[in-house]
């Protein structure tokens, strides 16, 4: 079962930011939030992962609270292009594996 | 650098055929991973695979599934008498040899459609 819950859909205008929850509280010391999004039925497309700190890279910010029990992903300035599901995991170096819920649906409106 | 490829991108199968999915990792990469995604649901892990070797294969069905990673050559996911609910869309993944984060990188997916 996935050890994540996310909100199954959200809408954000063209320009804002897209904020994007993500609740895992029996997050363990040494696992990663990892953020991954999928357009279309496409391949799974990595984003940003991180363990305590907040992250961020070209493509958006992570933001993980100090007990680590959620973290959002933001996208500073959402485009059309960034319609997708984006799914939340926490990944457990000891089973090397990804389990993935059911994501959350953003549409970005015009 | 070619990321990772899957083949063949689409495969219709009559039930009781055999289907065979093939991905090759990106390059350097010694871990496979299979997934299988049912419409509107969530990736859902299956097996991975080090070259010549199964280490978790708890998501596969037992039966009529199987998957390889050999020497040489891609990783090669079997199904055999091929049922309707097989239908689904297969991605693979690939990643480096695991250190203590481990990002996956996903291939566009076999879809399989049963008829």
């Amino acid at each position: 079962d996935a050890k994540t819950t996310q909100p199954t859909s959200m809408d954000c205008a063209e320009g804002r930011a897209a904020n994007l929850p993500c609740n895992h509280s029996t997050i363990s010391g040494n696992e990663y939030v990892y953020w991954y999004r999928q357009i279309h039925s496409q391949g799974p497309q990595y984003i940003i992962h991180g363990l305590k700190n907040n992250e961020t890279n070209e493509m958006a910010s992570l933001i993980i609270t100090e007990d680590r029990k959620s973290s959002t992903l933001i996208l500073p300035h959402a485009t059309l292009r960034d319609t997708a599901v984006y799914y939340c995991i926490v990944y457990d170096s000891g089973t090397y594996k990804y389990i993935f819920g059911t994501g959350t649906r953003l549409k970005v409106l015009a | 650098n070619a990321g990772v490829m899957q083949n063949p991108r689409h495969l219709v199968r009559r039930r009781g055929q055999e289907a065979r999915l093939r991905c090759s990792p990106m390059k350097g990469h010694s871990h496979v991973y299979w997934y299988r995604q049912l419409p509107e649901e969530g990736l859902k892990f299956m097996v991975y695979l080090q070259k010549e070797n199964i280490i978790d294969e708890s998501g596969m069905p037992k039966e009529r599934f199987s998957a390889e990673f050999p020497k040489e050559g891609p990783s090669i996911l079997r199904i055999q008498q091929v049922v309707r609910g097989d239908s689904a869309a297969y991605f693979c993944a690939s990643s480096p040899p695991a250190g203590g984060n481990n990002e996956q990188f996903f291939g566009p997916g076999t879809r399989l459609t049963v008829l």
